[in-house]
């Protein structure tokens, strides 16, 4: 079946321009994360929804960022006046469960966005 | 904050060579350890999901040991492959946190 996926695959865009990166889920789950990595650092954890709702945003690195799932699927990362710290690889993550189960996490293959 | 470990940052081993990694972490209020494994231009793929102390888990060559009461697991590859190349990550969830937080990973380069 269909895995994680993610669009665009890359993403040049200037300081100050607002981003709208996708990600659309396996079919089924209900869990749904974003992480990202900059450069040099690990995986560092943005938000994750249980159905439609974010429980948890305390990972968002600063109010220019929002996120948003609709009908349980689709989910969209929204990066407004993007900054050239905002440079990273997005990568989004489905589970049938949330991860405090025996659920593993599967991965697009990111969204690459270069701020300039 | 937690802070999850991984040991070495990156190791060279030979074609047919075994090796392992460590990943330590908090002991405290601990729920499940994931390894992935997270090939250049792939998405990270899960390898092993483990939540009881003492677990070990095997996939093929690749296994995995689990000590929740001294905080750490153990990756080993055996008879290491080229194709084994990759970043390894682990990571762990905690008490009724629900994401993941994650090591920063082993780079493994198996030479032919």
């Amino acid at each position: 079946g269909a895995g994680v996926s993610q669009s665009p695959s890359n993403k040049v865009t200037e300081k100050g321009k607002d981003v709208e990166l996708r990600c659309d889920p396996i079919s089924g789950h209900t869990a749904l994360y974003w992480y990202r990595q900059s450069l040099g650092q690990g995986l560092e954890f943005l938000i994750y929804f249980q159905g439609n709702s974010a429980p948890d945003k305390s990972g968002l690195p600063s109010d220019r960022f929002s996120a948003e799932r609709t009908g349980g699927s689709v989910s969209t990362l929204t990066i407004q006046r993007t900054q050239q710290e905002d440079s990273a690889v997005y990568l989004c993550a489905s589970s049938f469960y949330l991860t405090g189960s025996n659920s593993p996490l599967h991965f697009g293959n990111g969204t690459r966005l270069t701020v300039t | 904050i937690l802070n999850v470990e991984q040991s070495p940052q990156s190791l060279h081993v030979q074609e047919g060579d075994s090796t392992n990694f460590t990943c330590s972490f908090p002991s405290s209020n601990f729920y499940a350890l994931h390894w992935y494994r997270w090939e250049t231009a792939k998405s990270p793929e899960a390898l092993f999901v483990m939540t009881l102390n003492g677990d070990e888990k095997k996939k093929g060559r690749i296994s995995a040991t689990l000590n929740t009461k001294e905080g750490y697991s153990y990756l080993y590859i055996k008879g290491s492959q080229p194709e084994d190349s990759a970043t390894y990550l682990c990571a762990l969830s905690v008490g009724s946190a629900r994401q993941l937080t994650f090591g920063s990973g082993t780079q493994l380069t198996v030479l032919p």
